[in-house]
Parts: C-alpha cells; structure tokens; sequence
C-alpha cells in the first residue's frame, strides 16, 4: 500500500464550488505540505503543518484553507474555486529524522470550470 | 526567501552524461535536494546537499558550492528510463520548507 495516498485523483468542479482535497499518510511523519504545480512553474508551497495544532501559510495561501483532522490526515480546501486554481496538486510529508527528504502523494489532478 | 534558476530543457543520447545546473538566491539556506518527478507523477527524492563537494548515488551524483550557490545533478550512463523532469529545492531554516525550482525536463534519445 502507498505510504501517502491523496483523494481524489481526478476531480472536474464547477467555478465557485467549494472543493476538498484528501491526504493520509502511514508513514507516522509529523510534517505534511500542500503543494501546486502548474507547467513550467514548478512546485508551490500552499500550506504546511508540522503537527495537529500547528498550520502555516505557504507562498500562495490566498483562496485555500486547511485541517489537519490529525497526524495522519491534512485536507486542502478551496472555498469557492476559480479556474485558475485548475492545476495539479501534491500532498507531502517529512519526518524528523532524513529531515531533507520530503515523500510526495500520487497528486490530484483538479479541473475548474 | 528563496530563488532557484535551471534550464528549462536538457536532451542527450543514451549512455551519455548529463549536467544539469541550479543557481539559487537564498536566505536562511541549510542544503540543496534534487527531486525527479516522471510526466505528473509524484516526485521522488534524488539525492541532497548540506556540504560543499560531490554526493554519489549510483548513477547519479549531486554537487554543492555554497560560495557560489550553484548546485549541479550529474546523470551518468543516461537510459531511456531517465527522461523526467527533474528539480532542485533548497532547504530552507530550521529544515522546515523546501522552495523549488521550476524543473528541467530531460529528454534522453536512443
């Protein structure tokens, strides 16, 4: 089974429908990260928790909130969508130990209409 | 914060070697990673940086100059299975946020 798994895979919404975006990791990891990618611009940080208590805004925080339900679970909302937030997104994780290393999710891929 | 520079396209022949560069403007900057990330799938850690010099794993190998904040990853005996997108991140204080690059996709011909 995948360490982190991200529902749903695929999700087409409609402009301002209010969307959630699932994470579980079973890699017992204190960290997890919501990230953006869009062609030709990389990965965008959005928002990162380093515990249950603890949410951090990323570079492009505007129009999304989160939860972190508990260790294992971070959820990505988008209150009301925008074709632009059309991208494909990644959840990760890290642990304190091998802190370098981040282990990404499968991803979602979102479409806005 | 940080900024990261590298070419948005690299391509090469099997067998080859290929470099691929990263420049970055940092603050509050503990180490280089590499990440390989195949046509939309998840990335997956390469290789990291927290001292100057040479990292080796396997075919790959990453090198660091913090003097001149230039990285590079170095991809060796290169095979079809290698055309990916691949990106630097910097590590930024207290190990807590990567920033990434905006990625250079290899293209490895026969």
């Amino acid at each position: 089974d995948a360490d982190v798994t991200q529902t749903p895979r695929n999700r087409i919404t409609k402009t301002g429908k209010r969307i959630m975006l699932e994470c579980s990791q079973t890699k017992g990891h204190d960290r997890m990260y919501w990230y953006r990618q869009d062609p030709g611009l990389g990965l965008r940080l959005i928002y990162y928790s380093f515990d249950v208590k603890d949410i951090n805004k990323g570079e492009i925080s505007d129009g999304y909130s989160v939860s972190r339900q508990a260790q294992a679970k971070f959820s990505l909302s988008l209150e009301s969508a925008i074709p632009n937030q059309t991208a494909l997104y990644f959840c990760a994780t890290q642990g304190r130990t091998n802190q370098e290393t981040q282990y990404f999710g499968p991803g979602t891929r979102l479409l806005v209409l | 914060g940080q900024s990261l520079e590298q070419p948005s396209e690299v391509t090469a022949v099997e067998g080859a070697i290929v470099q691929i560069n990263c420049t970055y403007q940092t603050s509050g900057f503990y180490g280089l990673s590499w990440y390989q990330q195949h046509d939309g799938g998840a990335p997956t850690f390469l290789s990291y940086n927290a001292l100057d010099g040479l990292e080796e794993t396997g075919r790959f190998s990453s090198f660091l100059s913090r003097s001149d904040s230039y990285g590079y990853l170095l991809l060796q005996e290169l095979q079809m299975k290698d055309s990916a997108s691949y990106f630097c991140a910097a590590l930024n204080s207290g190990y807590s946020t990567l920033t990434f690059g905006k990625g250079t996709m290899l293209l490895v011909s026969p």
